[in-house]
């Protein structure tokens, strides 16, 4: 069955340390974004992928970096920079072109400080 | 900029019984994409009703339906014949064009009370 599939589905962070989040897809969509759900909040957007090798910042792309290497594959690193990285995230995919689908969602990472 | 309102944090409703869930909008675009979610306590985020701004015809999926105000932006959910499995956390969401940003509000919490 295709899908996405984020793992791990639950990670700890240290102070001072980068930790990497992934998400990969199967179901040959185009585009991916990586949203944060924080208590009592709706999704945010940090970073999407329309195509390969292309990214563009979000709503709230501070202390966070992305890679797009492959089709399949938008991982999220969670730098030392971000200060208050205790949330939701969330993986999402878009087909693109004239399919004119809704957006397909993983089923999420817990990330908290230790 | 856009912007989601659910000016309702918590509803409840008796199993069997019809409730609605409200939500607002701002946007100066005069095509979009409308949607509600649903996420239950395992943090999936679930797809429940889709509706095209330029479609004047209310979106409907079984025992659920949407009142569209395109004047007024607002979109409210409602759903009918109540179940205990309809208890989760509800969030509407914005999309200027399709596979762009989703911009959410802050959800509604719905008990259902058997």
């Amino acid at each position: 069955d295709g899908g996405i599939t984020q793992s791990p589905k639950y990670l700890f962070r240290k102070e001072g340390q980068n930790v990497t989040l992934s998400c990969e897809q199967n179901l040959n969509h185009d585009a991916m974004y990586w949203y944060r759900q924080d208590p009592g909040q709706g999704l945010r957007l940090i970073y999407y992928s329309q195509i390969v090798n292309d990214f563009q910042k979000g709503d709230i792309a501070e202390g966070y970096s992305v890679s797009r290497e492959k089709k399949e594959s938008f991982p999220l690193t969670v730098t030392s920079a971000q200060k208050n990285p205790t949330a939701f995230y969330l993986c999402a995919s878009y087909r693109g072109g004239a399919y004119n689908q809704p957006q397909h969602f993983g089923d999420g990472t817990r990330l908290s400080i230790l | 900029a856009q912007t989601v309102t659910q000016s309702q944090p918590e509803m409840s409703v008796q199993e069997a019984e019809t409730v609605t869930l409200s939500c607002t909008y701002d946007t100066s675009e005069s095509d979009y994409y409308l949607f509600w979610y649903k996420q239950p306590p395992s943090r999936q985020m679930i797809l429940v009703i889709r509706q095209e701004a330029y479609k004047q015809q209310n979106a409907t999926e079984n025992r659920f339906s949407v009142n569209f105000q395109k004047a007024a932006k607002s979109f409210s959910l409602k759903i009918s014949d109540s179940q205990l499995g309809d208890a989760a956390m509800y969030f509407c969401a914005y999309e200027r064009s399709s596979g762009d940003k989703l911009t959410f509000g802050t959800g509604t919490r719905l008990a259902v009370r058997p």
